[in-house]
């Protein structure tokens, strides 16, 4: 079972560049979530989806949008990216209220 | 909405000691409460948490947890710490009837000495 995939593993991006971050779950959980984990701040919620079709802002959404054209794929996409986006980005998913979140083993970003 | 504090950035402590991680929560409405481990260049995984009962929750690797309404807390702890515990720990909150949003604290970086 592989669980959540994330593409790529890591990757150095010019600012100004767009970029999306992939995810990929095979557990077909309902619920997904991107995260970014940044030194000394944790995690902070970028964007969510409860279902397909749908998705919703968290704490930090400015510079980033998704998408949720189906159960199992959720991509981050930066649209020209910037240096402060430089950090960890995690994706997750859960299949119901309450129940654990899984998470991807994380995307490396580094924007120069 | 739901905050999440966990007050000691670093804990350090000797094998076989026993460790407190701390965590307080802040939220107008009943909560679930999870705590997480992340080990060295790894994604997040599952220690315990509380959604409803007993407010002592036993995890996995020995760990366990208190929900204390009153104090808004859910302290982790663990009698004996090995090296391998070793890691960074990050308590997490949700909103128990809207849980669109988990809200992860800023971490506590737990590290063992021999």
């Amino acid at each position: 079972i592989a669980g959540i995939t994330q593409a790529p593993t890591s990757q150095i991006l010019a600012a100004g560049r767009r970029m999306t971050l992939r995810c990929t779950q095979d557990m077909r959980h309902n619920a997904m979530y991107w995260y970014r984990q940044d030194l000394g701040l944790g995690l902070r919620l970028i964007h969510y989806s409860n279902t397909a079709g749908t998705t919703g802002k968290g704490e930090v959404p400015d510079g980033y949008s998704v998408s949720r054209a189906n159960t199992d794929d959720f991509p981050l996409t930066l649209a020209s990216a910037v240096p402060s986006q430089t950090s960890v980005y995690f994706c997750a998913s859960s299949d119901s209220v309450g129940n654990t979140i899984y998470f991807g083993e994380g995307s490396w970003l580094t924007v120069v | 909405a739901q905050s999440v504090t966990q007050l000691d950035s670093q804990v350090p402590v000797f094998e076989e000691a026993p460790v407190e991680l701390r965590c307080n929560y802040s939220s107008s409405v009943s909560v679930y409460l999870f705590w997480y481990v992340q080990y060295p260049n790894q994604g997040l995984q599952l220690l315990l948490k509380y959604l409803s009962g007993s407010t002592l929750v036993k995890g996995i690797n020995g760990f366990e947890a208190e929900f204390n309404k009153s104090q808004t807390s859910f302290h982790l702890r663990k009698p004996s710490v090995h090296i391998s515990d070793t890691a960074e720990y990050f308590c997490a909150v949700t909103g128990a009837y809207n849980t669109d949003k988990l809200i992860f604290g800023t971490g506590t970086r737990l590290q063992v000495f021999p």
